[in-house]
C-alpha cells in the first residue's frame, strides 16, 4: 500500500467555522508533512512531523493547527479562516531515517473554499 | 535552502524526447535531487531521484554533471497525457521544497 488517503476531497467552510483535514498512511512512515497550494503555484510547505513530533512550522498562521495523534494519522484543525485561505491542502508522508534519500508520496489533496 | 532555477515552460510533440534542466548553483553536499510530476487539481507524484551521475527508471532518466550545479530530467518519446507541471527539488533529508516548477505542454 503506497497510498495517502486524505478526506475530505472538497470543504466549503464559512470564517466562523471549524473544521479538520485528515490525512492517513500505512506504509509505516515516520515524517508527515502539510503542505499548501494556490492555483498555478508550487506546494508550499507548512508543517512537518517527525515520530509524532512537529519538526518544522514554516511560520504558518495559528488559525492552522496541526496535529500527529499516531505513527498514521494527520489533522490539521481549521478556524477562523479568510477567503485567501482558499487552496489545495496537500498531505504527504516518508520514511524518516539519518540517510538522505527519501521520497516523499503526496495524497490528493482537500479543495478548500473558505466563503 | 538551494536557490533552483527551471524553466517557465516547454512546449513538445508526441512522440519527441524531453529534457528539462534545472539550475541549482548552490546545492550542498548532503543534498538529492529529485523530480516530481503534477496534474491539475492532483498531488504530485514522484518520478526520479539521484545525487550524481545518471540514473534510469521505467519512466525517466536523470543526468547530473560532476559539479552538480545543475540537473536534466529526460522523458524519452512523450505522450499527450505528460502534460503536467515538473518539479526539480533539492533536498536534504525530509526537508521537501518545491521551486516553481515547468509546465510541459505535449502538442498532438
Amino acid at each position: 500500500d503506497t497510498e495517502v488517503t486524505q478526506t475530505p476531497k472538497h470543504l466549503v467552510m464559512g470564517m466562523t467555522n471549524k473544521k479538520s483535514l485528515k490525512c492517513e498512511q500505512h506504509m509505516g512512515h515516520r515524517a508527515m508533512y502539510w503542505y499548501k497550494q494556490k492555483a498555478k503555484k508550487p506546494p508550499e510547505l507548512m508543517f512537518v512531523y517527525s515520530y509524532e513530533k512537529l519538526s518544522i512550522n514554516e511560520s504558518v498562521p495559528s488559525r492552522f493547527s496541526p496535529e500527529c495523534p499516531n505513527s498514521s494519522l494527520l489533522n490539521l484543525h481549521l478556524h477562523a479562516l479568510q477567503p485567501e485561505d482558499s487552496a489545495l491542502y496537500l498531505c504527504a508522508s516518508s520514511q524518516e531515517s539519518t540517510g538522505r534519500r527519501t521520497e516523499a508520496f503526496f495524497g490528493q489533496g482537500t479543495r478548500l473554499t473558505v466563503v | 535552502l538551494a536557490k533552483i532555477t527551471q524553466p517557465i515552460s516547454m512546449d513538445s510533440y508526441e512522440g519527441q524526447e524531453v529534457n528539462i534542466t534545472c539550475s541549482h548553483n548552490n546545492i550542498a553536499t548532503n543534498d538529492y535531487i529529485t523530480w516530481y510530476q503534477q496534474f491539475p487539481s492532483q498531488g504530485p507524484r514522484f518520478i526520479i531521484q539521484g545525487y550524481k551521475t545518471k540514473v534510469t527508471n521505467e519512466v525517466a532518466s536523470l543526468f547530473i554533471p560532476a559539479d552538480r550545479k545543475s540537473s536534466t530530467l529526460s522523458l524519452p518519446r512523450v505522450s499527450l497525457s505528460d502534460t503536467a507541471v515538473y518539479y526539480c527539488l533539492v533536498h536534504n533529508f525530509n526537508k521537501f521544497y518545491f521551486g516553481s516548477g515547468t509546465k510541459l505542454n505535449v502538442k498532438p
